[in-house]
């Protein structure tokens, strides 16, 4: 089944700075990665996802690129704020299962400093 | 987008008693449904499959006879905790995938379940 690793745990950016985000997956099937946003003691919400057929997804000061040969996918966020201070999943479908089930990174856990 | 809601938001419960989770797509269908459980400072684990009209599929180490689930309708599911312990204390998150949104999971509030 499909394995996704994430790096890095935890993450401390000054704000304004950017951040970066990595996750890798096993199945070279996937084709779907979702990225969501968890805040304390509340569900996660998706924040961006890329599909396979493309390289890199943007909106405003979020984007997610894709390198499907190495396997691997990266959540960008420019000009961070105290705001975006959560813990961030990676996702990846597991293929071939028709009920579309995820399975998430390990989580990292950013915090922007004002 | 599309909204799951999930009830109770919290219940503190004795070892040895069953505990009801409900998680309900507000405003679509729901075939399949997912349960996670997220411990503190972890990440989700799934833990079953839930489909509209048949049998749900567990994950692998995930008791079938102690958490229960039953997707009786297209927007309703329930996981139910049997004979709780203090261990099963957990955050018990449910997920619904929106077949007109490009398969996207959208995500229930969650339940804090404590286990005494």
């Amino acid at each position: 089944g499909e394995n996704v690793e994430q790096h890095p745990s935890t993450l401390s950016v000054q704000e304004g700075d950017s951040a970066v985000i990595k996750c890798t997956y096993s199945d070279s099937a996937s084709n779907y990665f979702p990225w969501y946003k968890q805040e304390l003691g509340k569900r996660p919400q998706l924040i961006i996802d890329i599909r396979s057929n493309v390289g890199e997804k943007k909106d405003q000061r979020i984007a997610v690129t894709l390198n499907k040969t190495a396997k691997h996918f990266s959540l960008h966020i420019t000009e961070t704020q105290p705001e975006d201070s959560a813990v961030y999943f990676c996702a990846a479908p597991t293929p071939g299962d028709s009920s579309y089930k995820l399975i998430f990174g390990s989580g990292t856990r950013l915090l922007v400093r004002p | 987008g599309a909204v799951v809601s999930q009830h109770p938001s919290r219940v503190i419960c004795k070892s040895g008693t069953s505990v009801k989770i409900e998680c309900r797509s507000l405003d679509f269908q729901a075939t399949t449904m997912f349960w996670y459980r997220q411990f503190p400072k972890q990440s989700l684990m799934l833990m079953a499959t839930s489909n509209e009209g048949s049998k749900a599929t567990y994950e692998q180490g995930v008791e079938k006879d102690k958490f229960l689930i039953n997707h009786a309708s297209l927007t309703l599911s329930t996981l139910t905790v049997t004979s709780a312990h203090p261990e099963d204390s957990s955050f018990y998150i449910c997920s619904a995938r929106d077949l007109d949104h490009n398969n996207e999971q959208f995500f229930g509030p969650g339940t804090r379940l404590t286990v005494l």
